[in-house]
């Protein structure tokens, strides 16, 4: 099934304490996206990466770090978590910029 | 800024009524539009978009959306307002061809 894995789906963690939030497609997607959503903000990019090697910040990158090693594999860091960074994540791919993309089922963080 | 709006935070409709989920967009040259729509605890699904051509999109699930430069709206309707279209909806544009940036969001209810 063509799909986007995220995980874990939930996390709580202390405030200073260093994550990973994974993400995976099998899609064989050129373009991959970090986002995260909350109320009464709608969604905002993070990062986003056009092709392996290739990152670039959102509109929200600060705080955050990002790698494309792989074309599959597009990780969310956070070095030094901070409860403003409490939110739900979602990672998303697509083929191409004109496609719709394919996003992940959410990662809720909560950091303490 | 380039941007979409969402001017309503919620649309109730009963079912078998035609619904609309209203969209204006400022967005400089031709603007490339999408709709999203996230159910309770999921990701994001592709609905439908508009890239050229015809002013009525057709998407998934008997949605479509017209494109209106004069008004610079592009609203999602349906004919017919099932209980189970009752989520969040997003409308969203590409920017500089690499990132989708999303409104805040407008929930919809159906009630039976």
């Amino acid at each position: 099934e063509a799909q986007v894995t995220q995980n874990p789906r939930y996390l709580i963690t202390v405030t200073g304490k260093k994550l990973t939030v994974t993400c995976s497609q099998n899609m064989n997607h050129e373009y991959m996206s970090w986002y995260r959503q909350d109320p009464g903000l709608g969604l905002r990019q993070i990062y986003y990466s056009m092709n392996v090697e290739v990152t670039d910040k959102g509109d929200v990158p600060e705080g955050y770090k990002v790698s494309r090693k792989e074309k599959r594999n597009f990780p969310l860091i956070l070095e030094s978590p901070s409860p403003n960074q409490t939110s739900l994540y979602f990672c998303a791919s697509s083929p191409g910029s004109l496609w719709g993309y394919t996003f992940g089922s959410g990662t809720r963080l909560t950091v303490v | 800024a380039q941007s979409v709006a969402q001017p309503e935070d919620q649309v109730n409709v009963a079912e078998g009524n035609p619904l609309t989920v209203k969209c204006t967009y400022s967005v400089s040259g031709n603007p490339y539009l999408f709709w999203y729509v996230q159910y309770p605890n999921r990701g994001l699904q592709f609905l439908l978009k508009y890239i050229t051509g015809d002013n009525l999109v057709k998407g998934s699930y008997g949605f479509e959306a017209e494109f209106n430069k004069s008004q610079t709206s592009f609203h999602l309707k349906k004919p017919s307002a099932l209980v189970s279209d009752s989520a969040l909806y997003f409308c969203a544009f590409l920017q500089a061809g690499t990132a989708l940036i999303f409104g805040k969001g407008t929930t919809l209810s159906v009630s039976s």
